[in-house]
């Protein structure tokens, strides 16, 4: 199957930092990508969908204006979680379509201190 | 609404069968997936239905039914390494995935 790759793992920040999360597909393009955050035991909630060279739609109670998205290409979508705080502590997971199957990344795992 | 309900846990022994069920409501239907993830990991893609019927791919299987809006997955020969959470979406027709709560399962000797 196509591969999702996700970087950093994990990361540790203090509060008020911004931390950045990139998400690329690595063998195929992926004109659509997901951004998902899971806490403990829930399940995954789809924060944004990400459209390639265009603006990303966000589901709603997601602030966009803290989770800014990028898609500037085909096989590249970025999550930036600005002023980062405690409540954003969460495991962050993309996913990027081909065809009828969504291929999820290995996540982000982010500690705001 | 659209919605998407499995049991919350399930409890199962090594080397016998477990079937997880899935319903669900959503504003159109282009296929059900199923997933499975593991604590502290992404979702793996387990299975694709979007006619009717039984799919089969090793020890997993998948069946769906669309007039009754229900879906389930059946493991058999169950492993420990079983033991995970799976997670049921439907692709509605705006393509967006709905995803369940997921079911944890847990596997015992």
């Amino acid at each position: 199957g196509a591969v999702v790759s996700q970087h950093p793992s994990r990361v540790i920040c203090k509060s008020g930092t911004s931390v950045k999360i990139e998400c690329r597909s690595l063998d195929f393009q992926a004109t659509t990508m997901f951004w998902y955050r899971q806490f403990p035991k829930q399940s995954l909630m789809l924060m944004a969908t990400s459209n390639e060279g265009s603006k990303a739609t966000y589901e709603q109670g997601v602030e966009k204006d803290k989770f800014l998205i990028n898609h500037a290409s085909l096989t590249l979508s970025t999550l930036t979680v600005t002023s980062a705080h405690p409540e954003d502590s969460s495991f962050y997971i993309c996913s990027a379509r081909e065809d009828h199957e969504q291929f999820f990344g290995p996540g982000t795992r982010l500690t705001v201190l | 609404g659209q919605n998407i309900d499995q049991p919350t846990e399930m409890t199962a022994t090594e080397g016998a069968i477990v079937q997880i069920n899935c319903t669900y409501q959503t504003s159109g239907f282009n296929g059900l997936f199923w997933y499975q993830q593991h604590a502290g990991e992404a979702p793996t893609f387990l299975s694709y239905n979007v006619l009717d019927g039984l799919e089969e791919k090793g020890r997993f299987s998948s069946f769906l039914s669309r007039s009754k809006g229900y879906s389930y997955l059946l493991l058999k020969e169950l492993q420990m390494k079983d033991s995970a959470s799976y997670l049921c979406a439907v692709m509605n027709s705006n393509y967006q995935l709905i995803w369940g709560a997921g079911t944890k399962l847990i596997i015992k000797p």
